[in-house]
């Protein structure tokens, strides 16, 4: 099976601009959630989407937010970017079967945001 | 708010000796994961713990979870310079079932 996927890998933007962040799960999950890592802060968990409803939402601005598609690939967009938000963004996905299944997670490589 | 400590930040050790990293939670946790990730890569599951008291192994790795479900430790015996990287435990906040990360533990090894 492949693997999570996400795109772009890299991707450099200026302060007040928005950006799009797109994630492909493991085949036959429905399960996606977004991580933001940064040295400062580490793992932060943004948001977790099952069968394209929100089941979890981290502590982040509403400039943050995230869509799931009917066929689980995930999407977030971060509007209005500021210096603070560039980092390493996580998608991960994971198997099971109800909206109250929390197997373990896969993870993607990774989109490195950088924010000029 | 809700965390999940984890200790140490930082352990050196020499190849052969054990380490021990420790993860502690404000609030019981419905269960645990333990995550490696290696430098320049993404986090690696290793194992969940869902039991209180529950003692897990894999070859070198010991993991347990706490009676009160409200810490966790992953021991390693005898090191290998395979296992270098940073390693995270991620609680679920019982009732929330939001995943919280501990800041991890960066292990280096000195052949």
């Amino acid at each position: 099976k492949a693997g999570v996927t996400q795109t772009p890998r890299y991707l450099i933007k200026t302060r007040g601009q928005q950006v799009t962040l797109s994630c492909s799960p493991i085949s036959g999950h429905r399960s996606v959630s977004w991580y933001q890592q940064t040295p400062g802060q580490g793992l932060q968990f943004l948001f977790e989407y099952f069968s394209e409803t929100q089941r979890n939402k981290g502590n982040f601005p509403g400039r943050f937010s995230g869509r799931q598609f009917s066929n689980s690939r995930s999407e977030m967009n971060v509007s209005t970017l500021e210096l603070g938000d560039s980092a390493l963004y996580l998608c991960a996905s994971s198997s099971g079967t109800s909206v109250f299944s929390y197997n373990e997670q896969f993870f993607g490589p990774g989109t490195r945001l950088t924010v000029l | 708010g809700q965390q999940v400590m984890q200790i140490p930040q930082y352990q050196h050790v020499q190849e052969g000796e054990d380490f021990t990293t420790y993860c502690n939670s404000s609030t019981t946790l419905s269960n645990i994961q333990w995550y490696k990730q290696r430098p320049g890569g993404h986090p690696v599951f290793l194992i969940q713990l869902v039991k209180s008291g529950e003692v897990k192994k894999q070859k070198r790795l010991t993991f347990q979870f706490g009676e009160a479900k409200k810490n966790s430790s992953l021991h390693i015996t005898a090191t290998q310079t395979t296992d270098v990287g940073t390693y995270f435990c991620a609680g679920r906040i019982q009732g929330a079932q939001k995943l919280v990360f501990g800041q991890g533990t960066r292990l280096t090894i000195n052949p």
